[in-house]
């Protein structure tokens, strides 16, 4: 069964803190995606990969950045960790071109205090 | 720019009853239109897709969904809910290699 593996589900973390969310894919899919999820926003975009060592940023790129050194791992870093920050951050990957659409992961639920 | 509009934030339906969801979407061309199904707690689950042909497309869990290029629309229906539906569901639309687009979700409450 194809995965998008995150490697958290839940975490707590304090203000200032660095934080770190991997994301994992065995589909040998070329691009990857991190979006925040909130009450009444939807899904909103933060970063994106098209290939290794790529990234381009998405709608909400302000206090994130991202590492894709493999293939198959994109992370997500939170370079200092504030409270408004608190949310699900869910990771997707896809082959190249939408028609198959996104294998999304089960969410990290992070609560910064 | 391609968008989607999900206009009902929040549906409540028993038990055995129909449903059916709204999608508005704006593409400048043929697009991929998708819908994702999201439980509690959980990632997003595809329940269907439509490219090009019947424009009535068969899900999984007995959904179905309806593509009509004059209005815009790909609309979700189920003929009878289970209590298990009750979910977020999410429209999302694309083509090429462009992004994806997603709708802000409707969440579905089924009562007995």
């Amino acid at each position: 069964d194809v995965k998008v593996t995150q490697s958290s589900r839940y975490l707590v973390k304090r203000t200032g803190e660095k934080v770190f969310l991997e994301c994992v894919q065995d589909m040998d899919h070329e691009n990857m995606f991190w979006y925040r999820q909130d009450p009444g926003l939807g899904l909103r975009l933060i970063y994106f990969s098209y290939d290794v060592k790529m990234k381009e940023k998405g709608d909400i790129p302000e206090g994130y950045s991202v590492s894709r050194e493999k293939k198959e791992r994109f992370s997500l870093i939170l370079e200092s960790a504030s409270t408004n920050q608190t949310s699900m951050y869910l990771c997707a990957s896809s082959s190249l071109g939408v028609g198959y659409g996104y294998t999304f992961g089960s969410g990290t639920r992070l609560t910064v205090v | 720019a391609q968008s989607v509009t999900q206009p009902d934030i929040h549906i409540t339906v028993s038990e055995g009853a129909s449903l059916e969801l709204r999608c508005n979407y704006s593409y400048g061309a043929t697009p991929y239109l998708f819908w994702y199904v999201q439980s509690p707690g959980q990632g997003l689950q595809l329940l269907l897709k439509y490219f090009s042909g019947d424009t009535l497309v068969q899900g999984i869990k007995g959904f179905e969904a309806e593509f009509k290029r004059s209005q815009s629309s790909f609309n979700l229906r189920k003929p009878s809910v289970h209590w298990s539906d009750a979910a977020e569901y999410f429209c999302a639309v694309g083509g090429g290699n462009e992004k994806l687009t997603f709708g802000t979700g409707t969440r579905l409450t089924i009562i007995p």
